[in-house]
């Protein structure tokens, strides 16, 4: 399974990007990258997946690095409500989804 | 659309006692998935369903059991709970363990046991 490795926590402004790395360096050749976050106590929520090309949707756009060892999510005109843990997790051995720790992001005003 | 809906949402246990979290999804999903988070942790994987039928252990299955009732339902079972799982527990469920979908998440069952 990807090990990923992100940093523990990043602060962003209120209407500036939010780029939230990830070290994926393990990932094999046809494991998807995965982007969730976590708000307060609740359930993850998915925003996007991603396996070699730049993905894009209505939530963030997520950029995987050519040699596919690391990518970096972006919230373009990130708001308070965007505070939460970011998990970025390769789906590994059947699809297992292993989380990590995750990225705090704290959007301030 | 209700998704994935767990019950309860809140239990305190006296150590020693069972019990049964209960999971249910309506996305006609194949596979589901079980999860513990302790405070300040990432989830950890307890067990995992990729079809009914079948169960599989993940990280961390000691002291649990699970049972795949139907295609919606996807329970956890602590036969004698013990205060160190006092957690936060959450139910998943994917249309499939292919790597091209994602995974659905319920709000949790946040368990104490005293």
């Amino acid at each position: 399974d990807a090990k990923t490795t992100q940093p523990t926590s990043m602060d962003c402004a209120e209407g500036r990007a939010a780029n939230l790395p990830c070290n994926h360096s393990t990932i094999s050749g046809n494991e998807y990258v995965y982007w969730y976050r976590q708000i307060h106590s609740q359930g993850p929520q998915y925003i996007i997946h991603g396996l070699k090309n730049n993905e894009t949707n209505e939530m963030a756009s997520l950029i995987i690095t050519e040699d596919r060892k690391s990518s970096t999510l972006i919230l373009p005109h990130a708001t308070l409500r965007d505070t939460a843990v970011y998990y970025c997790i390769g789906t590994g051995t059947a699809s297992k989804l292993t989380f990590g720790t995750g990225t705090r992001l704290q959007v301030t005003l | 659309n209700a998704g994935v809906t767990q019950t309860p949402k809140f239990q305190v246990l006296k150590t020693g006692q069972s019990m049964t979290l209960q999971c249910a999804q309506d996305m006609n999903h194949n596979s589901m998935y079980w999860y513990r988070q302790d405070p300040g942790m990432g989830l950890r994987l307890i067990y995992y369903s990729a079809s009914e039928g079948t169960t599989d252990k993940g990280e961390v299955p000691n002291g649990y059991n699970v049972s795949r009732l139907n295609k919606r339902e996807f329970s956890l079972r602590l036969e004698s709970a013990a205060p160190s799982q006092t957690s936060v527990y959450f139910c998943a469920s994917r249309l499939s363990l292919g790597e091209n979908t994602e995974a659905f998440f319920g709000q949790g069952t946040r368990l104490t046991v005293v």
